[in-house]
């Protein structure tokens, strides 16, 4: 069974269309992530979510709204795709609760590649 | 907030050692993780080691951590053509955030 599973695995879309990723973890973890992965291969964080609430917002566009239905759940509605949208979105889980006294050891899903034409 | 700089390109030949390094600004970081990313993967966790800890083994991998001068290093005994990834330096604080650096990229040579 996978452990972070992420979908779809690739979407190639139209600049300006609506689009959502969805991600769903089995480990039982308290707290998920999206990280953006541009063309250089650079990871940056997006959001994190603990026990369905965000803890961490980095600098993102509005049109970008994760939405965490349950624990397990993070998905990640994008509005008026640019171009500049395009790369590999991962979702990553991790066991911390709220006293934060975990390793804070992240399980990535495979990505999600973004074609934004 | 933490920064963590690593350098982008590392090459070496099949058998030899590979030394990746990192570096990070905050003193109060706790743990410090190596990540491998496959290509067309996710990330996966390589090893970590407690910031209270100076060295840790396993199997070809050593990871030395420098407190004092915030700097960590991941070597790999007798590289094989397998270990071609990239590497992700991580430090975690206390605020509740692992912040990751750009990525050594690992090429082996035959």
């Amino acid at each position: 069974d996978t452990a972070v599973s992420q979908t779809p695995k690739y979407l190639v879309t139209q600049m300006g269309n609506d689009k959502s990723i969805k991600c769903e973890q089995n480990l039982g973890h308290d707290t998920m992530y999206w990280y953006k992965q541009d063309s250089k291969k650079f990871l940056k964080i997006m959001f994190s979510y603990n026990n369905k609430e965000l803890i961490i917002n980095e600098t993102v566009p509005n049109r970008f709204s994760p939405k965490s239905p349950d624990k397990a759940h993070l998905n990640l509605h994008i509005n008026s795709l640019e171009l500049g949208d395009s790369a590999v979105y991962f979702c990553a889980s991790s066991q911390e609760g709220p006293q934060r006294v975990s390793k804070n050891i992240q399980y990535f899903g495979a990505g999600t590649r973004l074609s934004v034409l | 907030g933490e920064d963590v700089e690593q350098s982008l390109f590392l090459s070496v030949r099949e058998g030899d050692s590979s030394v990746i390094n990192c570096t990070y600004t905050d003193s109060s970081s706790t743990y410090l993780y190596w990540y491998k990313q496959e290509p067309g993967a996710g990330l996966q966790l390589l090893t970590y080691i407690f910031s209270n800890m100076d060295m840790k083994q396993d199997q070809r991998l050593t990871v030395l951590l420098n407190k004092k001068d915030k700097h960590l290093s991941l070597r790999i005994a007798d590289t094989q053509t397998g270990d071609s990834a990239i590497y992700f330096c991580a430090a975690y604080t206390n605020a509740g955030k692992s912040t990751f650096g750009d990525g050594t990229t690992l090429t082996v040579k035959p």
